[in-house]
């Protein structure tokens, strides 16, 4: 099946700092979803990506689109404790009709 | 708008029986995906249904079926259950099947 490679697999960050993680993958995608998932809940969509370039903020987050339709980026600025979590990210390609693919998740840790 | 709701939230089954999930989507979203999440294989796509039609399905046996109803209301069935099927078992809404995919909060599934 399709691959999202997502990066990094874990971080532990001090309280107030910024994080940044990506998703790759070898399809261009239409369509960049991230998700943040606590503990035996479902996901939670954070940001949603549609075109090429696209630049998408949501508070302290922002997503990018890469130009080449192939990645996809994340950056949390100021990071707190609740930001706390796994974040996915998940691509819908060209030929994948309306399937998504799903990374394998990034796990933050904020040290307070 | 109230999101999209799953249940059980919880069950326990032994092997070799089967066992049907449930998910209400978000009101006026006609497309329902479900995803198997399990630590080692992260979130895999099982199947997604469209005005009551399966459009789309993942690799999985045939032991996992769904359906939809006129309601948009879906349901997922796992026959003859295996130890390897416990899992968080999520169904996700959108308004169609490439716009922002929403999740419920899963229904937890321990096989015995």
């Amino acid at each position: 099946g399709q691959q999202l490679n997502q990066s990094p697999q874990s971080m532990f960050i001090q309280e107030g700092e910024d994080v940044s993680m990506n998703c790759t993958s070898s399809s261009i995608f239409n369509t960049w979803l991230w998700y943040k998932q606590d503990p035996g809940e479902g996901p939670v969509l954070l940001i949603a990506l549609y075109k090429a370039g696209e630049l998408t903020s949501n508070g302290r987050l922002t997503a990018q689109f890469g130009i080449t339709r192939k990645d996809s980026f994340l950056n949390i600025s100021a990071s707190i404790p609740s930001d706390v979590g796994i974040y996915f990210c998940a691509g819908q390609f060209v030929s994948s009709g309306n399937q998504f693919y799903f990374g394998t998740g990034t796990s933050l840790t904020v040290i307070p | 708008k109230a999101g999209v709701t799953q249940t059980p939230r919880y069950l326990i089954k032994t092997r070799g029986q089967q066992v049907t999930l449930s998910c209400s989507p978000i009101s006026g979203h006609r497309s329902v995906s479900w995803y198997q999440q399990t630590p080692g294989q992260g979130l895999q796509f099982l199947f997604e249904y469209f005005s009551e039609t399966q459009r789309n399905k993942g690799n999985f046996p045939g032991r996992f079926s769904g359906r939809q109803f006129s309601n948009s209301r879906s349901e997922m069935n796992v026959s003859t259950l295996e130890l390897g099927d416990s899992a968080l078992y999520l169904c996700a809404s959108s308004w169609d099947g490439d716009y922002e995919q929403y999740f419920g909060p899963g229904t937890r599934l321990t096989v015995t």
